[in-house]
Order: structure tokens, then sequence, then C-alpha cells
């Protein structure tokens, strides 16, 4: 299995700051990487897949970057309804792997 | 509108068997894999596996295989997990979830059902 890494598990931040959570992938994925926001007792949303297209939805703060093994989610000015967890997912092979989940908290 | 809509709670006892449901509309339910999803209680999310209604290919994660078996049904455009034996470590919320793209196995999730929690007392 692929195994992803995402770091930080968790960061606090205010409204306006630039945040940059980084997934690695234990062997290149090329560019079959997702991310997920997932707010407490919904399910998941897709915001970027194949690393940095944005799903319709989502506003223009976010940006996904990368190929091969590293990858990263930047938010540029965060905003309130911004504070989630988010996740990376690998779609190039099954098992479909999930990183561990980065909270994003309110400073 | 795509619609997942999964069915309700359950409480059973380990040992019990168990089939939770992925009622689907709005799309080709033939021509668009499914996923499931777990996630134990304040935790991340878990790929299951994921099966193509089309010709029911079915791929499992280790982690799952022999524990659980996904299926789905066309005539009734519904996918489901079940269970025959539950243990206390299945407790969780399982989200059933359609890809992207038709007949993709490479793409994205991009709808889901809203979860059905599984609790399993021992």
């Amino acid at each position: 299995d692929i195994q992803m890494t995402q770091s930080p598990s968790s960061l606090s931040a205010s409204v306006g700051d630039r945040v940059t959570i980084t997934c690695r992938a234990s062997q290149t994925i090329n560019d079959y990487l997702n991310w997920y926001q997932q707010k407490p007792g919904k399910a998941p949303n897709l915001l970027i897949y194949a690393a940095s297209s944005l799903q319709s939805w989502v506003p223009s703060r976010f940006s996904g970057n990368g190929s091969g093994t590293d990858f990263t989610l930047t938010i540029t000015s965060l905003q309130p309804e911004d504070f989630a967890t988010y996740y990376c997912q690998q779609s190039y092979n099954t098992p479909q792997t999930f990183g561990q989940g980065t909270k994003v908290e309110i400073k | 509108e795509v619609q997942l809509v999964q069915s309700g709670a359950e409480v059973r006892k380990a040992g019990e068997t168990l089939k939770i449901s992925c009622k689907t509309s709005g799309y080709s339910f033939n021509t668009y894999w499914i996923a499931w999803v777990r996630q134990m209680p304040g935790k991340g999310l878990e790929w299951m596996g994921i099966i193509y209604p089309g010709d029911f290919d079915t791929r499992y994660s280790p982690s799952f295989q022999g524990h659980v078996t996904i299926s789905a049904d066309k005539s009734i455009n519904t996918a489901y997990v079940q269970w025959s034996s539950l243990k206390a470590s299945d407790t969780a919320t399982y989200y059933c979830a359609r890809a992207r793209e038709p007949g993709s196995l490479t793409g994205p999730i991009s709808n889901w059902g809203q979860g059905t929690l599984v609790t399993v007392t021992s």
C-alpha cells in the first residue's frame, strides 16, 4: 500500500493567515493526489483533485501543488469557514489511501 | 442532482451480521465506481474498498479484505457493505462515495453519502 503522510497533524492560525499543509507519498503517484475538507459531523467534501484542479465550489484562496511524491495545499487568506480537518488521498492505485489529516484550528 | 442516501444508524452486538446501504440517484449508476470509507470515532478516513456496478468489479483494502463484503444491486441503484461477524472495533461511521468521473478508478471521490453510524457492543 502507498502510505500518505501529512504534516502538520494540527495547526492554529488566525483569520487572514496563509496556511500550508504538506502531504508526502511513500512512492511516486504522479498527480493522482486529491484533497478533502471535513467539518465536524459532516461528510468530507472534495476540494482539489489531480493535485491542483479546484472543484467547482472551491474559492480561489485554495490552491494545490506538487507531483511525484510531494504535495501541498495552501490557503492564502484563512477565513472562518475554513477551520476544518483536511485530508490528502492518493488515487494512483488501489487500495487508495488517505493521509492522517490536518486539523486547522482557530488561534 | 446526484444523491447518495445511506441507511440509518445501527446498533448491533459483536458476532452479529449487518448490511448497510447506499441508495443513489441522479446519474447512471452502472458507470461510476462507488467507494466505502470508514471513520472511527475521532479518527481519520480509511478507504475500505470500491465497486464498479457495471460489471461488479470490486477491489478491497487488505485491511478490510475478508471482513467486509461490498456489493451492488443495479436494479435499485444501491450499493452495500456487509459484515458476517461484527467486532466492537467496527464501531465507526461508514460513508459511501461516488467517483467524480465515469469509469475512472484513479480519480477523486466527489459525491458522498451522509454517513451511517454503526455501533457494536460487546
